[in-house]
């Protein structure tokens, strides 16, 4: 059980297009997802935290008119980056938050690896 | 402010050898929970252990074991008999009670040598 799925697992765009990665939950209902990047040879960073029916919280730094997130449903999350560029090629790996908040649990998706051209 | 210290950049070992990953945490709060991920070369994390601030017994999983000393805000992860397989990265995570939200270290890259 507690499984995240994460569509697609790669893509290459043009710079300036629009490309949106689905996080999903399977097999549970996540009352919070989690958007992560990760650039080559570094950690992953956090990027946002998403309630389902409400906005997403942004880590500093990061442009929320450029990633923008929205949480429809408690077993899916999308993440658009709009006009990418090839600075905002990286790994986006997603996590879902599953029962009562002191549990902690935390479920990986398997990412996705945007490269723009 | 929370902070996740992992000073070892890489580590090369030759299989069947012991090795030690080193994890140092800062953070304010008395409620707190570490963690060790895997991401092998597919990038994919896997989930290896998870600790709570008020659990401050040693585990062992196999081969793998874990350090946790309060006392010094470090939560130590040994791999004995190392074998090729555990090539991978490691990142040793931490987060608070309540958010969920993890604070990663920067990884320990260990390549395992036959």
């Amino acid at each position: 059980g507690a499984v995240v799925s994460q569509h697609p697992s790669w893509v290459i765009c043009k710079s300036g297009t629009s490309v949106k990665i689905e996080c999903r939950s399977l097999d549970f209902q996540a009352t919070t997802m989690f958007w992560y990047r990760q650039f080559p040879k570094q950690s992953l960073m956090l990027m946002a935290t998403s309630n389902e029916g409400s906005k997403a919280t942004y880590e500093q730094g990061v442009e929320k008119d450029k990633f923008l997130i929205n949480h429809a449903s408690l077993t899916l999350s999308t993440l658009t980056v709009t006009s990418a560029h090839p600075e905002d090629s990286s790994f986006y790996i997603c996590s879902a938050g599953y029962g009562r908040v002191w549990s902690n649990e935390q479920f990986f998706g398997p990412g996705t690896r945007l490269t723009v051209l | 402010a929370q902070k996740v210290t992992q000073a070892q950049t890489e580590i090369s070992v030759v299989e069947k050898e012991d090795v030690t990953l080193d994890c140092v945490y800062e953070t304010r709060d008395t409620t707190y929970y570490l963690f060790w991920y895997k991401q092998p070369p597919s990038g994919e994390l896997v989930f290896l252990i998870r600790r709570n601030s008020f659990d401050e017994q040693n585990e062992i999983s196999g081969r793998y074991s874990w350090n946790f000393q309060k006392s010094t805000s470090s939560f130590n992860f040994t791999i004995t008999a190392s074998q090729v397989v555990d090539s991978a990265v490691y990142f040793c995570a931490l987060s608070m009670e309540y958010g969920n939200k993890l604070v990663f270290g920067a990884g320990t890259i260990l390549r395992v040598k036959s």
